[in-house]
Order: structure tokens, then sequence, then C-alpha cells
């Protein structure tokens, strides 16, 4: 199984801030990442696809980069209502896997 | 636009099984694939298996295999996912979530997701 991990695991930071999240591929999984946000009590929302393309009605303050093994998910200047949980997952090869989670929260 | 209307919570002995489902509106099952994944209290995301467009067939974890079954009436648009011999452990909201390449490519992305079900597994 390809295992996804992600750094760091928890982030305190201030709006404004410009937040990066990484994801790491124990083997490479060429573009096939997905990155999404979850706030509490709610269901997962797609943010980006095929490790860069932004999701449509997803704010441009968000974006992703990354191929083969190495993956970031960048916030560019956080607002109020980015402070979730954030994952990556892959479904380049079966079973589809997820990240730990990144939770950011205010500082 | 695709919208998916989940069940409602469940409690289950230890030993039972629980059939969740997932109804489509706005496209019909034929024109997706359908995943499911869960997550524990507390926990991360885990996939739990799905319809992979590319071989036609509907691929599980083998952490979950001989317990799920992933089905779909397509008569009424719903999608189902049955876990059997539950324990504690399986207690997670549930989701169905729709692959954005639909049923003709594995875009390995998740656009659109269901409410989510909590299972709780208890004695």
């Amino acid at each position: 199984d390809i295992q996804l991990t992600q750094s760091p695991s928890f982030l305190s930071a201030s709006v404004g801030d410009r937040v990066t999240i990484t994801c790491r591929a124990s083997q490479g999984i060429s573009s096939y990442l997905a990155w999404y946000q979850q706030k509490p009590g709610k269901a997962p929302k797609l943010l980006i696809y095929a490790a860069s393309t932004l999701q449509s009605g997803v704010p441009s303050r968000f974006s992703g980069s990354g191929s083969g093994t190495e993956f970031t998910l960048t916030i560019s200047s956080l607002q109020p209502e980015d402070f979730a949980t954030y994952y990556c997952q892959q479904l380049n090869s079966y079973p589809g896997t997820f990240g730990g989670g990144t939770k950011v929260e205010i500082k | 636009q695709v919208q998916l209307v989940q069940s409602g919570a469940e409690v289950k002995k230890p030993g039972a099984s629980v059939k969740v489902s997932c109804k489509v509106s706005g496209y019909t099952l034929t024109e997706l694939s359908m995943h499911w994944v869960r997550q524990a209290p507390g926990k991360g995301l885990e996939w739990m298996g799905g319809f992979d467009p590319e071989d036609g067939e509907t691929i599980y974890a083998q952490k979950f295999q001989g317990r799920v079954t992933m089905t779909e009436d397509t008569s009424t648009d719903t999608a189902y996912m049955e876990l059997s011999s539950l324990r504690s452990e399986d207690t997670a909201v549930y989701y169905c979530a729709t692959d954005k390449g639909g049923s003709y490519y594995r875009f390995g992305a998740f656009d659109i997701w269901g409410q989510g079900t909590m299972v709780t597994v208890s004695s």
C-alpha cells in the first residue's frame, strides 16, 4: 500500500499568513493526488485534484504543486474560514489512501 | 448538480451487519463512480472501496475484504454499502463520494460527498 505522510500534523497560524502543508508518498504516484478541507461535523471538500488543478469554486488563494512523491498545498493568505483540517489522498493505485491530516488552528 | 443523500444513523451490536444507502440526484448512478470512505471519531479518513471505471469492477480495500459489499440499484439511483461482522472499531461516520471522472475515467479525486452516516457498534 502507498503511505502518505503529511507534515506538519498541527499548524498554528494567523489570518493573512502564508501556509504550506507537505504530503510525501512512499512511492511515486505521478500526479494522482488530491487535497481536501474538512471542518468539524462536515464531509470533506475537494480543493485540488491532479496535484495542482483547482476545483471549481475554490478560492485562488489555494494552490497545489508537486509530482512523484512530494506534494504541497499552499494557502497564500489564510482567511478565518480556512481554519480546518486538511488531507491529501491518492488513488494512483489501490487501495486508495489518505494522509493523516493537518489541523490548522488560529494563533 | 449532483447530490448524495445518505440514510440515517445506525446503532448495531457486535457481530451484526449494517447497510448504508446513498441516494443520487441530479445525475444517474450509471454516470458516476461511487466510493465509500469512513472516519472513526477523532480520526482521519479511510478509503473502503469503490468502482473503478477503467476495469469496470468494484475494488475493496484488503482490510475489508470478505466483510464489505458495495452494490448499486440503478432503478432507484441508490448505492449501498453493507459491512458485516461489526466490531467496536467499526464505529465511524461512513461517507459515499463520487470520483470526479464519473463512470468514464479515474481522476482519483472525490468531488461530491454525502452528508455521512454515523454507525455506532456497541453491546
